[in-house]
Formats: structure tokens, C-alpha cells, sequence
């Protein structure tokens, strides 16, 4: 089935430094990948959805400057929560549509990224 | 904006029950999703559901989508404590979004 890792699994950092989560599509090619933020024992909101080869879709509410998402490939993705503060501190996913071309279709979740900024 | 609700919000059942979770949204979806997610995973695909009215099954799941297309049930029959989780529905409108449920926390009681 089609695998999607993250990493790293679980960061803790200082408040006013940057934080950057890798999301790959092991086994399959995404030209679309998508960012979740979930917070404890709550639904996932998406924050993003992430385009290779152009400029990230961003959910209204979400700041673009604050969280950089950049798809370098068609099996890599990338977020960065910049200056980050406490309030940043949270479960990421991001998932990708297994079925080649149908972005419809089942999506697939990394296994989350948990980051607990001081 | 779109709003998918679910309820109940927990359910705590012991093992043999029946577990029904119902998904309702604000907006006519085009389709649904259905998601597992266990304590301190990540979701998992379960389901999708296109057609008005659609019913699908698998093994002790049984999943509906309503006429309107905009509801959806999950039920499971004979609860196993491997059912263990959090279930999602996610709506999707048309574009390449979906819109994620409240979500239904069930425990289960050996």
C-alpha cells in the first residue's frame, strides 16, 4: 500500500527558532500533499495544501509567512513553522492521495510530527 | 463555511456491543470518507462512499451514505477491543479538499 513518512517524529524546541518537517511519499508519486494540524483529542484542520512545482494553498486563517511549505518533489514536501511560539505546539500530519492522479481519492497520512516549543 | 459534525463525541461500549457514529454535514457533499485513528496514530483510510444511498460493508463495518448526501453512519457490529479509536468522516465538496468530522471516540470494555 502506498507509505508515507515524516520526520522527524517529535521535536522540542525554543520559542523564536524555526522548525522544519520533511514529508515523503515512499512508494508512490504526489504531486499534491496535504498539512493537517490536530490538537489533543480533536479533529484535524487542514492547514495547507501543497503543490509541487507552484506556490502552496493556504487555508484561510492559516499565515503563509509563519508556516513555509515548499514541495521540492514529487515525493517531497516540506513545512516550516517559522519563529515558532508555545502556541505552535502541536500534532502535524500531512498525507497524500495514494491513487496516482486522483486527488480525490484515499488519502494517505505520515505517521505525524509532535512539536512542543518552550 | 462547511461544517461536519459528528456524534456522539465518546462512546464507551463493552466488547460484543454494537458502535453506531453518525457524520453530518452542513453542505450536499460529493463524497465521503471514512478514517480510523488510533490513540497516539495517525489516520487510516477506511472507506469512501460516492453514490447516494450507498451502502458498504466490511467484515463488521457497515458504512451508509444518506440520500440527501449529507449525512453518513459507520456502525460496527459485535465491538472488539481492537476497535479501539478514533473515527472521522470527511466531507468532500467537490474540489480536492476534505473537510474533517468532529470525530467519534470509542472505547471499548473487555
Amino acid at each position: 500500500g502506498a507509505v508515507v513518512s515524516q520526520h522527524p517524529s517529535r521535536v522540542i524546541c525554543k520559542s523564536g527558532t524555526s522548525v522544519k518537517i520533511e514529508c515523503r511519499s515512499l512508494d508512490f508519486q504526489a504531486t499534491t500533499m496535504f498539512w493537517y494540524r490536530q490538537f489533543p483529542k480533536q479533529s484535524l484542520m487542514l492547514m495547507a495544501t501543497s503543490n509541487e512545482g507552484s506556490k502552496a494553498t493556504y487555508e484561510q486563517g492559516v499565515e503563509k509567512d509563519k508556516f513555509l511549505i515548499n514541495h521540492a518533489s514529487l515525493t517531497l514536501s516540506t513545512l516550516t513553522v517559522t519563529s515558532a511560539h508555545p502556541e505552535d505546539s502541536s500534532f502535524y500530519i500531512c498525507s497524500a492521495p495514494g491513487l496516482a492522479g486522483v486527488v480525490k481519492g484515499p488519502q494517505y497520512f505520515g505517521p505525524g510530527t509532535r512539536l512542543l516549543v518552550l | 463555511g462547511q461544517q461536519v459534525m459528528q456524534i456522539p463525541q465518546y462512546q464507551h461500549v463493552q466488547e460484543g456491543e454494537d458502535f453506531t457514529t453518525y457524520c453530518n454535514s452542513s453542505t450536499t457533499l460529493s463524497n465521503i470518507q471514512w478514517y480510523k485513528q488510533r490513540p497516539g496514530g495517525h489516520p487510516v483510510f477506511l472507506i469512501q462512499l460516492v453514490k447516494s444511498g450507498e451502502v458498504k460493508k466490511q467484515k463488521r463495518l457497515t458504512f451508509q451514505f444518506g440520500e440527501a448526501k449529507k449525512n453518513s453512519s459507520l456502525h460496527i457490529t459485535a465491538t472488539q477491543t481492537t476497535d479501539v479509536g478514533t473515527y472521522f468522516c470527511a466531507g468532500g465538496s467537490g474540489t480536492y479538499k476534505y473537510i474533517f468530522g468532529t470525530g467519534t471516540r470509542l472505547k471499548v470494555l473487555a
